[in-house]
């Protein structure tokens, strides 16, 4: 079946480099993607990656992907209060299924 | 630029009572998504309607229905709420459905309590 893991909390100081962390099960993803949720709001993409490839870097975000261990991970460098949000990891698997993770919560202390 | 637009934003139902939750997209979108948010649940896909005239269940459509109106609007129906139903709503809508990067892009929430 399809399901995404990843770890509920995090929490870094202002910056510091935060990693978050996600697993999936389905080896048909196409694409994966970060999504970042502020309170009382819908969901916005962050970045995506295309499933043949490792990384991707998209100025202070990078996105590393271990696809033997279906494993993605996104690093926010030089983390900002205003990074302070639900980031959420999901996979779109052939049939056109997007599937969230749970959220980890990221807390950017000063 | 509207986007993805649900009505309403909140909501208070009795138990049993239904009620259709409305989402339509100005962006020509082929596939629409409904979820639902719960604490520490992350979202869940309640279904989708990969395009006009099809809909399929996601990982939790017990106790709903949906309607691929047209290829603007895709509505939730809850036909007799439950409070295991409180939650929060999302509507999103892509591109297309298939292998192709698409962007998902998300709706603003529907907040519904079941007493």
């Amino acid at each position: 079946g399809e399901d995404v893991e990843q770890s509920l909390f995090l929490s870094v100081r202002e910056g510091d480099s935060s990693v978050i962390n996600c697993t999936y099960t389905d080896s048909s993803s196409t694409y994966l993607y970060w999504y970042k949720q502020e309170p009382g709001a819908g969901l916005q993409l962050l970045t995506y990656i295309f499933s043949n490839m490792d990384m991707k870097q998209d100025q202070r975000l990078t996105v590393l992907l271990n696809k033997k261990d279906k494993h993605l991970s996104l690093r926010i460098a030089d983390t900002q209060t205003g990074d302070s949000a639900i980031y959420f990891c999901a996979e779109r698997n052939q049939g056109g299924k997007l599937i969230f993770g749970q959220g980890t919560e990221l807390s950017v202390k000063p | 630029n509207a986007g993805v637009t649900q009505t309403p934003k909140f909501q208070v139902l009795k138990t049993g009572q239904s009620m259709t939750l409305q989402c339509a997209q100005d962006m020509n979108h082929n596939s629409m998504y409904w979820y639902r948010q719960d604490p520490g649940m992350g979202l869940r896909l309640i279904y989708y309607s990969a395009s006009e005239g099809t809909t399929d269940k996601g990982e939790v459509p017990n106790g709903y229905n949906v309607s691929r109106l047209n290829k603007r609007e895709f509505s939730l129906r809850l036909e007799s709420a439950a409070p295991s139903q409180t939650s929060v709503y999302f509507c999103a809508s892509s591109e297309a459905s298939g292998g192709r990067n698409t962007e998902a892009f998300f709706g603003q929430g529907t907040r519904l309590t079941v007493v």
